[in-house]
């Protein structure tokens, strides 16, 4: 169990254009989702964290205008780069929360998506 | 700021060899460290979920030890396969935000 999609796996888009990426639990449900980018050689960096029926908690430096996260139901939440410029080119991953906050904090990943804006 | 940091980067060894590599955390404000394999293409796949000083898990031929105190952990793999070649994350869990991931060793097992 504990499976988290992702789609689409890659997506490359003209710079001004938006991108949504779809995040879901197949198999749980999950109040809170996190989103993460990875640059090349680099830790994979929290974005922001996502909470069903609530607004995201977005990191120091994340544009909360830029990086729109829905979290509609509790089993997905969507992240839309809004206006994309070539140096938001990078590799985004999400992640699910089983059951509630608190505990170790074990997060099932998506297989993220690679995104190139031209 | 919270500094995770895994070494080396990158390790090539041959099948049938025995390797490790380690996670170094802030031991202040310790929760939980977690190890995550991830294969090219696919989710990272949680391996284990550590808590207390002195832990040891195994999956395996995959183990790994937790020294809170002083801040590491390490990763064992005994007869590696090809299959065991993707990277390995570690992150570091306070209870109160989300994981802090270091940047990976990646494993490369020749046949």
């Amino acid at each position: 169990g504990a499976v988290v999609s992702q789609h689409p796996s890659r997506v490359i888009c003209k710079s001004g254009t938006s991108v949504k990426i779809e995040c879901r639990s197949l198999d749980f449900q999950a109040t809170t989702m996190f989103w993460y980018r990875q640059f090349p050689k680099q830790s994979l960096m929290l974005m922001a964290t996502s909470n069903e029926g609530s607004k995201a908690t977005y990191e120091q430096g994340v544009e909360k205008d830029k990086f729109l996260i829905n979290h509609a139901s509790l089993t997905l939440s969507t992240l839309t780069v809004t206006s994309a410029h070539p140096e938001d080119s990078s590799f985004y991953i999400c992640s699910a929360l089983r059951g509630v906050s608190g505990g170790a904090n074990e997060q099932f990943f998506g297989p993220g998506t690679r995104l190139t804006v031209l | 700021i919270l500094n995770v940091e895994q070494s080396p980067q990158s390790l090539h060894v041959q099948e049938g060899d025995s390797t490790n590599f380690t996670c170094s955390f802030p031991s202040s404000n310790f929760y939980a460290l977690h190890w995550y394999r991830w294969e090219t293409a696919k989710s990272p796949e949680a391996l284990f979920v550590m808590t207390l000083n002195g832990d040891e898990k195994k999956k395996g031929r995959i183990s790994a030890t937790l020294n809170t105190k002083e801040g590491y952990s390490y990763l064992y793999i005994k007869g590696s396969q090809p299959e065991d070649s993707a990277t390995y994350l570690c992150a570091y869990y306070t209870g109160r935000r989300a994981l802090t991931f270091g940047s990976g060793t990646r494993l490369q097992v020749q046949p």
